[in-house]
């Protein structure tokens, strides 16, 4: 089975600075996706970014980017000129490619990130 | 982009009473949709795995008697909580994807308050 985590439960940052928040992941498979979401409070579950597995340039959308390492089952989302609509529970996810069951979002348990004006 | 909806987004019931909460893809068909459960400051739990036509899929420990999922049509999954208790307040949350390999969409949401 997969596994997601997020280590970092919190985090904070000014406006206009840069953050990183950290995701690992476990599986076995060789193929997969890996996604970011956004979760402000309205509790609408945004997509941020995603990353397919077998590509090995990092995705970027806008100021998001992501540091993707496969061999280390690492992916960081980097957030450059933080704003404070930026404010928001963020999800690493992950999701295979077998079958139906590779249909299924498996999350990590969330950061809550501040952007303080 | 593709819109899912959900509805009620926020209800009230009393304890004992059965709840339906009706998620629609609005834009595009869908075989397959996702219900998932959270938790106050807590990340996305899946229930189960909607299929159109044929019984849901329960992950392990969710029970199906209380927990009903109807995939009726292309457009259309309802999960329907039974016999309602205050501990299964929470939020639900559907999501759905228009073709094999295509994002994910997710709903509104619905918050459940079970009195």
């Amino acid at each position: 089975a997969q596994t997601v985590t997020q280590s970092q439960p919190e985090m904070s940052v000014q406006e206009a600075e840069t953050v990183t928040l950290s995701c690992t992941y476990d599986t076995s498979e060789s193929n997969y996706y890996l996604f970011w979401y956004k979760q402000p409070p309205s509790r609408q579950m945004i997509l941020v970014i995603r990353q397919e597995a077998y590509k090995q340039q990092n995705a970027t959308e806008n100021r998001f980017s992501v540091n993707f390492q496969k061999a280390a089952k690492s992916f960081s989302l980097k957030i450059s000129d933080s704003q404070l609509g930026d404010t928001a529970m963020y999800f690493c996810a992950f999701r295979g490619r077998r079958g139906t069951s590779g249909s299924r979002l498996t999350f990590g348990e969330g950061t809550q990130l501040t952007v303080n004006p | 982009g593709a819109v899912v909806s959900q509805h009620p987004s926020w209800v009230i019931c009393k304890s004992g009473t059965s709840v339906k909460i009706e998620c629609r893809s609005l834009d595009f068909q869908a075989t397959t949709m996702f219900w998932y459960r959270q938790f106050p400051k807590q990340s996305l739990m899946l229930m189960a795995t909607s299929n159109e036509g044929s019984k849901a899929t329960y992950e392990q420990g969710v029970e199906k008697d209380k927990f009903l999922i109807n995939h009726a049509s292309l457009t259309l999954s309802t999960l329907t909580v039974t016999s309602a208790h205050p501990e299964d307040s929470s939020f639900y949350i559907c999501s759905a994807r228009p073709s094999g390999e295509g994002e994910l969409f997710f709903g509104e949401g619905s918050r459940l308050t079970v009195l």
